[in-house]
């Protein structure tokens, strides 16, 4: 079935430990987008990608950045993880701008 | 500032009722929205959406309907089984824009 993977689906790192999340997907989507939910809060948007085209969100902390090196993955790099970065991490991907979102699993990130 | 708010946390339902789940916004400017459903553990998924050209989308037991006037939709699922029982988030978009904005969802209960 064409989904949307996450790995892993639970990452435990250290303060200050830089830590990579991974997605990828197979309904040849367009645009793949990187989410962060906090407990009982809306996910909220940190970045997506338009094919190669990347787009930040204004009040996205520069700690977090994202690499889409094919149109089958994109990475969700955390340089210096605090511990307010605890979250479930969430990708989702889309054919085109304003078209539904299919989401993966999630990574649930915890701090340590 | 949130713009899609789901004031209601939780709701309980026994099973066959209606259940009803709301959604405000604040932007209007948005024109298109999404209901997600999501279950412990796995990424939301899509459940219906509608445009601001319609009031109305039904599919199945699920129908959404908007108010454009009120800034307001709802959720309707007829009848409520226990298999509904999940966190639904809607989501509201601009037609010209990427992000979606999720409201901190409602968690739905239905007893059998």
């Amino acid at each position: 079935d064409a989904m949307v993977i996450q790995n892993p689906r639970y990452q435990v790192t250290q303060f200050g430990k830089p830590v990579t999340l991974s997605c990828s997907q197979t309904l040849n989507h367009n645009v793949m987008y990187w989410y962060q939910q906090k407990s009982s809060q809306a996910p909220k948007l940190l970045f997506h990608y338009y094919d190669k085209d990347f787009n930040n969100e204004a009040d996205t902390p520069d700690n977090f950045q994202s690499r889409r090196p094919n149109t089958s993955f994109c990475f969700l790099d955390i340089r210096s993880p605090g511990l307010g970065d605890a979250a479930m991490y969430l990708c989702a991907t889309s054919r085109g701008p304003n078209e539904k979102l299919f989401f993966g699993s999630g990574t649930q990130l915890s701090v340590l | 500032d949130q713009q899609v708010k789901q004031n209601s946390p939780s709701l309980s339902v026994q099973e066959g009722r209606i259940s009803i789940l709301n959604c405000d916004y604040t932007n209007s400017m948005f024109d298109y929205f999404l209901w997600y459903k999501k279950y412990p553990a796995e990424g939301p998924t899509f459940l219906i959406s509608i445009s601001s050209i319609k009031d109305k989308n039904e599919d199945g037991r699920f129908t959404v309907f908007l108010n454009k006037s009120a800034k307001h939709l709802s959720l309707h699922i007829v009848p409520s089984q226990p298999g509904d029982s999940a966190v639904y988030f809607c989501a509201a978009s601009e037609g010209t824009g990427n992000q979606f904005y999720f409201g901190t969802g409602t968690s739905l209960t239905v007893i059998p």
